[in-house]
């Protein structure tokens, strides 16, 4: 069965901290690795990742995906109180399923 | 606003009783997800549908059952209704029928069964 697992669950920071949010998969036909965002309720897409060692970047946030160790980390620079959101990793298929981790709840106190 | 919309926003029910939640998708969009999202379980894939017909199953119990109509559409029936079932129901639609590519969340549905 397809596994993704988050680390750690649950993080606070003060703002301007930088954190790294860690997620692990055992997909079978791993095609893609995907970061959503998720504040009051719908999740929100933040990046999409393929290849191996390639850094996707928006703004403050940034993802690579390692391959090799069935990994992927989510790394926030500068928080913000704004930052704070469940941090959802998915491991997607090549025949159309995503498996979600359990998520890491991330609070960033002023 | 991502473009899916989820109707009802919250749903309390009693046990043993039949619901359906609505989603329309984004505009363009052909494939429609369903994932089940509780305290515990975290998000759970149920179900997809692609143009009309089911592409792939997930974790979705027999009770459960999910269509897509002509105009895109979907809906999730749940019967036999069991407090366990109680989580927040979110509809997900893309261009694509793969469904490991970025998808748009609705708001969802707040299930309560009492």
């Amino acid at each position: 069965e397809d596994k993704v697992v988050q680390s750690p669950l649950s993080l606070v920071v003060h703002e301007g901290d930088t954190v790294t949010l860690n997620c692990s998969y055992e997909v079978t036909n791993f095609r893609s690795l995907l970061w959503y965002k998720q504040e009051k309720k719908a999740p929100t897409f933040l990046f999409m990742l393929t290849s191996s060692g390639i850094e996707k970047k928006s703004g403050r946030l940034s993802s690579i995906l390692d391959k090799k160790e069935l990994s992927s980390i989510l790394n926030i620079t500068a928080t913000q109180t704004g930052d704070s959101a469940i941090y959802l990793c998915a491991g997607g298929t090549s025949y159309g399923k995503l498996t979600f981790g359990q998520g890491t709840i991330l609070t960033v106190h002023p | 606003d991502s473009g899916v919309t989820q109707t009802p926003k919250h749903l309390i029910t009693a046990t043993g009783q039949r619901v359906t939640l609505r989603c329309s998708p984004r505009s363009g969009d052909l494939s429609v997800y369903w994932y089940q999202q509780s305290l515990d379980q975290g998000l759970q894939f149920l179900i997809q549908y692609y143009n009309g017909e089911e592409r792939a199953k997930g974790n979705i119990l027999e009770r459960f059952s999910a269509q897509q109509f002509p105009d895109l559409h979907s809906e999730l029936n749940l019967s036999s209704l069991e407090l366990g079932d109680s989580a927040l129901y979110f509809c997900a639609s893309s261009v694509a029928p793969r469904g490991d590519e970025k998808l748009f969340f609705g708001s969802g549905t707040q299930l309560s069964v009492l």
